[in-house]
């Protein structure tokens, strides 16, 4: 089962910060917070992670609350090519990605 | 990052015929792929992890004869359904593991209908 609980959808007006919950009361001291989106029909796209420290890419930041037991992800100007499933996965070095539903996030215009 | 293959993009089969669907690393050296499946409006589900050179390890449920890994070389892994069913209609995902820690990167699917 997926360790990581996140909202089924998300609307996000085109051009806004689109922030992503995830929680992960259960997680342990050496798991990864990983993000990955699959846009309909596609593979999953790696986004970013993190363990303890707030990231950021070219892509997205992720947010980590200091106990870590929950993280965002926030997208800074969400387009319309952003409309996807995103996932939120914890996982520890040699553990399988158990992928959970998700959240359906819809950039609108 | 990685940069991962799969072949074909989709395929329509009659019931009963195999079907087999390649994964490859284009950029680096795997050792280990994987390989999951998404039936429509679900999550995706492990199936297996092909190990070069060695048997593939498949997950509960999955049954190690009707989807034959062939892991032949560090940037091929093939997946075979064989007797293909209806019910083995859906999408077909690879993946390749790297970095660290290690962060698994996705071939863009296959789409397997069975008539």
């Amino acid at each position: 089962d997926a360790k990581t609980t996140q909202p089924t959808s998300m609307d996000c007006a085109e051009g806004r910060a689109a922030n992503l919950p995830c929680n992960h009361s259960t997680i342990s001291g050496n798991e990864y917070v990983y993000w990955y989106r699959q846009i309909h029909s596609q593979g999953p796209q790696y986004i970013i992670h993190g363990l303890k420290n707030n990231e950021t890419n070219e892509m997205a930041s992720l947010i980590i609350t200091e106990d870590r037991k929950s993280s965002t992800l926030i997208l800074p100007h969400a387009t319309l090519r952003d409309t996807a499933v995103y996932y939120c996965i914890v996982r520890d070095y040699g553990q399988n990605f158990v992928f959970g539903p998700g959240t359906r996030l819809s950039v609108l215009p | 990052g990685a940069v991962v293959s799969q072949h074909p993009s989709w395929v329509i089969c009659k019931s009963g015929t195999s079907v087999k669907i390649e994964c490859r690393s284009l950029d680096f050296q795997a050792t280990t792929m994987f390989w999951y499946r998404q039936f429509p409006k679900q999550s995706l589900m492990l199936m297996a992890t092909s190990n070069e050179g060695s048997k593939a390890t498949y997950e509960q449920g999955v049954e190690k004869d009707k989807f034959l890994i062939n892991h032949a070389s560090l940037t091929l892994s093939t997946l075979t359904v064989t007797s293909a069913h209806p019910e083995d209609s859906s999408f077909y995902i690879c993946s390749v593991e790297r970095g660290g820690p290690d962060t698994q990167y996705f071939g863009p699917g296959t789409r397997l209908t069975v008539l």
